[in-house]
């Protein structure tokens, strides 16, 4: 299995440039999520979905965009990007999202906003 | 607003060497509590998880203690290696199944030689 994979590793934007970052698991995992971690702080949700065609919004949604047509893919989408969305991306998958569940991270997303 | 505050922020230690990191958390009510292991340039992956009724648990060379009465945890390395050298992050999950995570900022651990 190769976990959570995402796409691309490394990115730079113009402010008002939009894009797609891109997220995968194998291990058919119902709950999937997006995070930033910006330095000296904690990693915050983006964005979460417990299922297909089920998504909500976490602490910090923003300026981002998502949606959830199969279980294996969770895309993330900058509309308008600014300097404020430099930042870490990382996508997480749970088996249900459950308060017990382990969440796996994938590699990230080292994304600059100039 | 639930908080997770972690200490130090960042250490030094000499291989060998044993090293304990700190966690403090405010999040009422409370389910469990993961450490997790970051390398750098790596997503987290965990480490230990505690419930409300542990105490200690240990993952080869790492130990993680709770006091759920005092909301404090601790996660002591013994016998560091090289290859321990990440950010540590302390992770609590509330009571309520509302998927809200609370996240410390971490320590950063460097084992020189």
């Amino acid at each position: 299995n190769a976990g959570v994979t995402q796409t691309p590793k490394f990115q730079v934007l113009k402010t008002g440039q939009s894009m797609t970052l891109q997220c995968a698991q194998d291990m058919n995992h119902e709950y999937m999520s997006w995070y930033r971690q910006d330095p000296g702080m904690g990693l915050r949700l983006i964005h979460y979905s417990v299922g297909a065609g089920i998504t909500d919004q976490g602490e910090v949604p923003n300026g981002y965009n998502v949606s959830r047509s199969t279980t294996e893919d969770f895309p993330l989408r900058l509309l308008s990007a600014a300097p404020s969305q430099t930042s870490v991306y990382f996508c997480a998958s749970s088996p249900t999202g459950g308060v017990l569940d382990e969440q796996f991270f994938g590699p990230g997303t080292r994304l600059t906003v100039l | 607003k639930n908080q997770v505050e972690q200490s130090p922020q960042s250490l030094i230690i000499l291989e060998g060497k044993n090293c304990t990191l700190q966690c403090n958390y405010t999040v009422s009510p409370f389910s469990n509590l993961r450490w997790y292991k970051q390398d750098t340039g790596r997503g987290p992956v965990s480490l230990t998880i505690m419930t409300f009724s542990e105490n200690t648990k240990s993952n080869g060379r790492y130990t993680a203690t709770l006091d759920a009465d005092t909301k404090q945890s601790s996660l002591h390395i013994t016998a560091s290696q090289l290859s321990d050298s990440a950010s540590y992050i302390c992770v609590v999950s509330p009571g309520s199944n509302d998927y809200k995570l609370s996240f410390g900022a971490g320590t950063t651990v460097t084992v020189r030689a």
